[in-house]
């Protein structure tokens, strides 16, 4: 089973500011397989990022991923006070197909 | 916009069968290209895929779940539904359902999820 690891647990960042998350695989995820999800307090996760580095509709240009191999990030450029959320990775492989990070939780310092 | 509507009871009994439905518009679950999921995530814990049905009626289910997970297919009410047999406390979760493209893997929309509650 591929696992992800994200990093940091917790971040705290003031508006405006450059949050920078990881998702760390324990093997190599194809790129076209890496997802991103916003999750807000009693909301579903939303997909920001899929194919590691491509925006889903709607998402602002401020939300950017990269990476390969075992190593993803996602950056936000500019934090908006909406922003603050919890974020999860997501790879799709092959046994179990779909596996989730922990997740990095964003908090407004 | 396809939406995606989860239903069922919110309170289990252990070692019964947690059933659950999900209601989709905008979309049609006898299309192709995407799979129809069922995802949860136990209070204040991290999201767990459980299993997808293709239109075709072919399904993966997450190996540790196998045995007592069952996703079937309405196509006449355009629904997708769960079944998770002998349930415990560690299946109190909220329960999503959600579309996932098929072919590059991730999950596009996705319902408001359900919580479930396993407990006598």
């Amino acid at each position: 089973e591929i696992v992800l690891t994200q990093s940091p647990g917790t971040l705290s960042l003031s508006p405006g500011e450059r949050a920078t998350l990881s998702c760390r695989a324990s093997q190599s995820v194809s790129s076209s397989y890496l997802a991103w999800y916003q999750q807000k307090p009693g909301q579903a996760p939303r997909l920001l990022i899929y194919g590691a580095s491509s925006r889903a509709t709607g998402i602002p240009d401020r939300f950017s991923g990269s990476g390969s191999g075992t190593d993803f990030t996602l950056t936000i450029s500019r934090l908006e006070p909406e922003d603050f959320a919890v974020y999860y990775c997501q790879q799709y492989g092959s046994s179990p197909p779909f596996t989730f990070g922990q997740g990095t939780k964003l908090e407004i310092k | 916009q396809v939406l995606l509507q989860e239903s069922g009871p919110g309170l289990v009994k252990p070692s019964e069968t947690l059933s659950l439905t999900c209601t989709v518009s905008g979309g049609i679950v006898s299309s192709g290209g995407y799979y129809w999921s069922w995802v949860r995530q136990p209070p204040g814990k991290g999201l767990e895929w459980i299993g997808y049905i293709y239109y075709t009626g072919s399904t993966n289910y997450k190996s540790s779940l196998e045995s007592r997970v069952t996703i079937s297919l309405d196509t006449s009410r355009n629904q997708f539904s769960l079944k998770l047999s002998s349930v415990t406390a560690a299946d109190t979760a909220v329960y999503y359902c959600a579309r996932l493209r098929r072919g590059v893997g991730y999950f596009d929309y996705w319902g408001q999820g359900t919580l479930v509650t396993v407990s006598s």
